[in-house]
């Protein structure tokens, strides 16, 4: 069955960075992009970015231009979200999730609380 | 890429119909027919409800349906039952391989 993984709950200071891990399993890992997406407390869903497992390729949210990174390793069929400079208004559940068929997304990830302090 | 509006709430009492609207531009919503709609309930990972606009995937019931027109497309639910009590969120295609969510509707079911 497919199942998407994160890695667990982070607490970062001000400043720092985050990266959050997605262990996909029961497909074939390069046959699907990975969306990721994040919800501050309180707050909507907010798209992040894309990741083409199969090439690497990202295509980022404007928001997030310069200061997320996403990656993917074929050979753990994982991929990583990293978001640098982090400020408070960053605490939030990140999710990642599947790319089912046209831009819609079938399985998603257990959600992973990242906290952000000074 | 601002968020896609919708109303921040919306009820019905059980057995009626409701339905939650979405509005983008002629940059998202307007120019493809990429929209989907996801059910979220707090504290679980969100659920696809409808997907290019107006599709069911396997397994949702057909008390959900969506619809499009101009940059406005809209989700109906009918024959309201106490479990679809959650948040509603669209979510279209932007171009440049991006998405944009809308703000989200919580529905109340009365």
């Amino acid at each position: 069955q497919v199942q998407l993984v994160q890695s667990g709950a982070e607490v970062k200071k001000t400043g720092a960075s985050v990266k959050v891990s997605c262990k996909a399993s029961g497909y074939r890992f390069t046959d699907y992009y990975i969306h990721w997406v994040r919800q501050a407390p309180g707050q909507g869903l907010e798209w992040m970015g894309i990741i083409n497992p199969s090439g690497g390729t990202t295509s980022y949210a404007q928001k997030f231009q310069g200061r997320v990174t996403m990656t993917r390793d074929t050979s753990t069929s994982t991929v990583s979200m990293e978001l640098s400079s982090l400020r408070s208004e960053d605490t939030a559940v990140y999710y990642c999730a599947r790319e089912w068929t046209s831009r819609a997304t079938d399985y998603w990830g257990q959600g992973t609380l990242v906290t952000v302090s000074s | 890429q601002s968020a896609l509006t919708q109303p921040a709430s919306v009820s019905g009492s059980p057995g009626q119909s409701i339905t939650i609207s979405c509005t983008g531009t002629s940059s998202d919503v307007g120019s493809y027919n990429l929209v989907s709609w996801y059910q979220h309930h707090p504290g679980k990972a969100p659920k696809l409800m409808i997907y290019e606009g107006s599709k069911r995937p396997s397994g949702v019931s057909n008390r959900f349906s969506g619809s499009k027109s101009g940059n406005t497309a809209s989700l109906t639910i009918s024959g309201l039952q106490a479990e679809d009590e959650a948040d509603y969120y669209c979510c279209s295609y932007a171009g440049s391989n991006t998405l944009v969510f809308g703000g989200g509707a919580k529905l109340t079911v009365l």
